[in-house]
């Protein structure tokens, strides 16, 4: 079993959808989790964080966090073309940050 | 402005020819990392350094050697490269202890060894 499992996709959205990101992970004794966009090419950029049960919203962006199930997800509102990319899960204990191998996101228009 | 920096972005090279690609963040971070992005496999961890003189392996640290003399730069080495360590190479660094806290990426660097 991967440490952190995301669906590779693609996740096709119409523009303006709810587009729907998920990840699990193995390690109960994870703490922190974070997903990041990677455009073609380029660098990760992180969008989110979150560390506590429940939801945590930023503009479009809703990161929730259930840690019974092991389970991460994102949520983006109103997705837009610009929004098509890789989204990666990363876990982490202590040290280590894990990423998941990413799921493709392609909004249309 | 807060930021990794990579250099080179893009390097082609030969078997055994030894290179180095320098890292550098003015952010004060403690904690600096590398990483290889292969299509398939995800990023993975070559080696970390928690602070100054302080390193140690990742998942995949066979073939590189890093070091840490400043707080600020993190060196990678390729003492004698081969056509497997073809990648897309990215830095990243942190406050704390690297897990905890969120990584910023340098730019990248993609290396062909041919």
């Amino acid at each position: 079993q991967k440490e952190v499992e995301q669906n590779s996709g693609p996740l096709s959205v119409p523009e303006g959808a709810i587009a729907s990101l998920n990840c699990t992970y193995s390690d109960r004794g994870s703490q922190s989790f974070f997903w990041y966009r990677q455009y073609s090419g380029k660098s990760p950029e992180l969008i989110m964080s979150i560390y506590s049960n429940g939801d945590k919203e930023d503009g479009r962006f809703t990161a929730q966090l259930n840690k019974a199930s092991q389970y991460v997800s994102l949520l983006i509102r109103d997705s837009q073309p610009s929004d098509s990319a890789t989204y990666l899960c990363a876990v982490t204990g202590f040290i280590k940050l894990i990423f998941g191998t990413g799921t493709r996101l392609q909004v249309f228009p | 402005e807060a930021q990794v920096t990579q250099n080179p972005r893009y390097l082609i090279t030969v078997t055994g020819k030894k290179l180095t690609v320098t890292c550098s963040q003015n952010m004060n971070h403690e904690y600096m990392s590398w990483y290889r992005q292969d299509p398939g496999l995800g990023l993975r961890q070559i080696y970390y350094s928690m602070n100054v003189e302080v390193t140690d392996k990742g998942d995949v640290p066979e073939g590189y050697k890093v070091s840490r003399k400043e707080k600020r730069n993190f060196p990678l080495i390729l003492e004698s490269p081969s056509p497997n360590q073809t990648s897309l190479y990215f830095c990243a660094s942190s406050f704390g202890q690297g897990g905890t806290y969120e990584q910023y990426f340098g730019p990248g660097t993609r290396l062909t060894v041919t």
